[in-house]
C-alpha cells in the first residue's frame, strides 16, 4: 500500500476485555514502532521493531501491554484485561532506514467502557 | 529526560497572515526534529524534517528552522489558509548511539485559520 494502515478505526470494548489492534507498514520499511496519544498527555512511545532484533519494550506502560511483528512486516498490539486509562488512539509508524522520517498511519481509537 | 513544549497552545488567525509556531526542548543533544500536522480524528501527516547539522527546511509555505544550541525551532507559515488549520506538532529524535529512534512530542499547537 501507499502508507501505513492500521486497523480498526474505531474499537470500543468493555472494561476487562482483551483486544488486538492490527498495523501493516509501508512496505521495506524495517522499523516499526507504535504510541499512544491520551487525552492531555500527547504522544508517548510504547514499543520499537528493527527487523529482526529484540524489540525495545521500553514504554509499554504495563505487563498488559504486548505487541508482536509477524515476519518483519504486520504488527499486532495486544492489550490484555483493558481499563478505562487504556482509553486513547494508537498510532502506528514506519521507518527506513530507522534513523529515517517516520510515517504514521491513521491511528485506533480504543474506547473502553 | 528530553522535554519538548510548544507555544502558543492555541491560535487563531484570520486567513492571509503569517505566522509562527514556536518548538522548544530541554536536551539540545538530538539527532534531528520533525514537525507534524494532526487533523481531527486522523493521524500524522510529516511536514519536515530538520537534521541536527541544518539550520533550516522549506516546503512551499512553510519553512522550519532549527537552533540547537539553544533547544528551539519554529515553524513558520506564510499566507495561512483555512486549510492550515490543523494541530501542529513537534517532535525531538535524541542524538547519541542506541536508542535514539524515540520521538519525544510537544502537545501541539492547536492552529484555526478564519476565512
Amino acid at each position: 500500500g501507499a502508507g501505513v494502515s492500521q486497523s480498526p478505526s474505531n474499537k470500543v470494548t468493555e472494561k476487562g476485555k482483551d483486544v488486538e489492534l492490527r498495523c501493516d507498514p509501508i512496505s521495506g520499511h524495517t522499523a516499526l514502532y507504535w504510541y499512544r496519544q491520551s487525552l492531555g498527555q500527547g504522544l508517548e512511545f510504547l514499543i520499537y521493531f528493527q527487523g529482526n532484533s529484540a524489540p525495545d519494550k521500553s514504554g509499554l506502560p504495563s505487563d498488559r501491554f504486548s505487541a508482536e511483528r509477524t515476519g518483519g512486516s504486520v504488527s499486532t498490539l495486544t492489550i490484555q484485561r483493558t481499563q478505562q486509562e487504556d482509553s486513547a488512539v494508537y498510532l502506528c509508524a514506519s521507518s527506513f532506514p530507522p534513523s529515517a522520517e517516520q510515517f504514521f498511519g491513521p491511528g485506533t481509537r480504543l474506547t473502553v467502557l | 529526560k528530553q522535554e519538548v513544549t510548544q507555544i502558543p497552545a492555541a491560535l487563531s488567525v484570520p486567513e492571509g497572515e503569517n505566522l509562527v509556531l514556536n518548538c522548544s526542548f530541554t536536551d539540545s543533544a538530538i539527532y534531528n526534529l520533525q514537525w507534524f500536522r494532526q487533523d481531527p480524528g486522523k493521524g500524522l501527516t510529516s511536514l519536515l524534517l530538520i537534521q541536527s547539522s541544518q539550520r533550516e527546511q522549506t516546503s512551499g509555505r512553510l519553512n522550519a528552522s532549527l537552533d540547537k544550541s539553544s533547544g528551539r525551532s519554529t515553524l513558520y507559515i506564510a499566507a495561512s489558509q483555512p486549510g492550515d488549520s490543523a494541530t501542529y506538532l513537534c517532535a525531538v529524535r535524541p542524538g547519541g548511539g542506541g536508542s535514539n529512534y524515540k520521538l519525544t512530542f510537544g502537545k501541539g499547537t492547536l492552529l484555526t485559520v478564519n476565512p
